[in-house]
C-alpha cells in the first residue's frame, strides 16, 4: 500500500506570495492533519480533515487554511507569507478514529524570501 | 494543556549499544497514547512505538522497547543493540481524544547519534 504522498518537496516563494500544498493519505485514510515543523518552535498541530470537514485546529492565524476533497486529498493554503512560515510541513493520515495511529508523508519544505 | 519534555537534546552511543532516551509528559486527562516517532536525515517521519495509556504492559517492537511510568508520567524508549541506521531524531509524542478529532503534541525531540 502507497504511503503518504506530498506535492511539492520544494517551495521557494518570496514574502507576500500564497502557496498550496498538497497532501494524499494511504489509501483508505479519511484523517488528514497538518504539521508545521521549525527548528524554533519543533512541530506544531495546524489543523486535522475527516470527511471534508476540520475537526480541530491548532493556534495558528488565519492565513493558514485548508480543505480536504471527497477522495480525502488535502490542500492547505498559507496566504500572504511571511519569513516566519519557512518550515517543512508535515501531512499525516489515518483511519479517523481518535484512537487511530498517524502515519506521515515526507514533508513540503517552504523557503520564504 | 498537555505538554511533552524531552530532556536530551542530543545523545551520541557506539554501536552495538544500548540507548535509553527520555520523555516526560503532563495531562489530567486518564486515557491517552504515547508514540515514539523517528525521523532520519531524509525528513520522513516513521513511527517506532505505540503504548495505550490503560494497557500496563510495556509496548515493544523488536529491539525497540518503552518504559511507561504512568503514575510518574514518564515514557522512555529504549534501543537494543544500536545500529547505524537508528541515527535520526526521536520525538516523543502524546495524543488524547478531543472530541472525536486527533491532535499529537510532540516533544522537542532527541538527535541521537550511532557511531560505528
Amino acid at each position: 500500500k502507497a504511503g503518504v504522498t506530498q506535492t511539492p518537496r520544494y517551495l521557494i516563494k518570496t514574502r507576500g506570495q500564497q502557496v498550496t500544498l498538497s497532501c494524499s493519505p494511504i489509501s483508505g485514510h479519511r484523517s488528514v492533519s497538518w504539521y508545521q515543523q521549525t527548528p524554533g518552535q519543533g512541530l506544531q498541530f495546524l489543523f486535522e480533515y475527516f470527511s471534508e470537514t476540520q475537526r480541530n485546529k491548532g493556534n495558528f492565524p488565519g492565513r493558514f487554511s485548508g480543505r480536504q476533497f471527497s477522495n480525502s486529498r488535502s490542500e492547505m493554503n498559507v496566504s500572504t507569507l511571511e519569513l516566519g512560515d519557512s518550515a517543512l510541513y508535515l501531512c499525516a493520515s489515518s483511519l479517523g478514529e481518535p484512537t487511530d495511529t498517524q502515519y506521515f508523508g515526507p514533508g513540503t519544505r517552504l523557503t520564504v524570501l | 494543556a498537555q505538554t511533552v519534555t524531552q530532556s536530551q537534546p542530543e545523545m551520541s552511543v557506539q554501536e552495538a549499544e544500548t540507548v535509553t532516551l527520555s520523555c516526560t509528559y503532563d495531562t489530567s486527562e486518564n486515557n491517552y497514547y504515547l508514540f515514539w516517532y523517528k525521523q532520519p536525515p531524509s525528513r520522513q517521519m516513521i513511527l517506532v512505538i505505540r503504548q495505550e495509556a490503560y494497557k500496563q504492559q510495556n509496548a515493544t517492537e523488536n529491539r525497540f522497547s518503552v518504559n511507561f511510568q504512568k503514575a510518574a508520567k514518564s515514557f522512555s524508549l529504549k534501543i537494543s543493540d544500536s545500529q547505524l541506521g537508528d541515527t535520526a531524531m526521536y520525538f516523543c509524542a502524546f495524543m488524547k481524544h478531543f472530541q472525536g478529532a486527533q491532535k499529537l503534541v510532540f516533544g522537542q525531540g532527541t538527535r541521537l547519534t550511532i557511531n560505528p
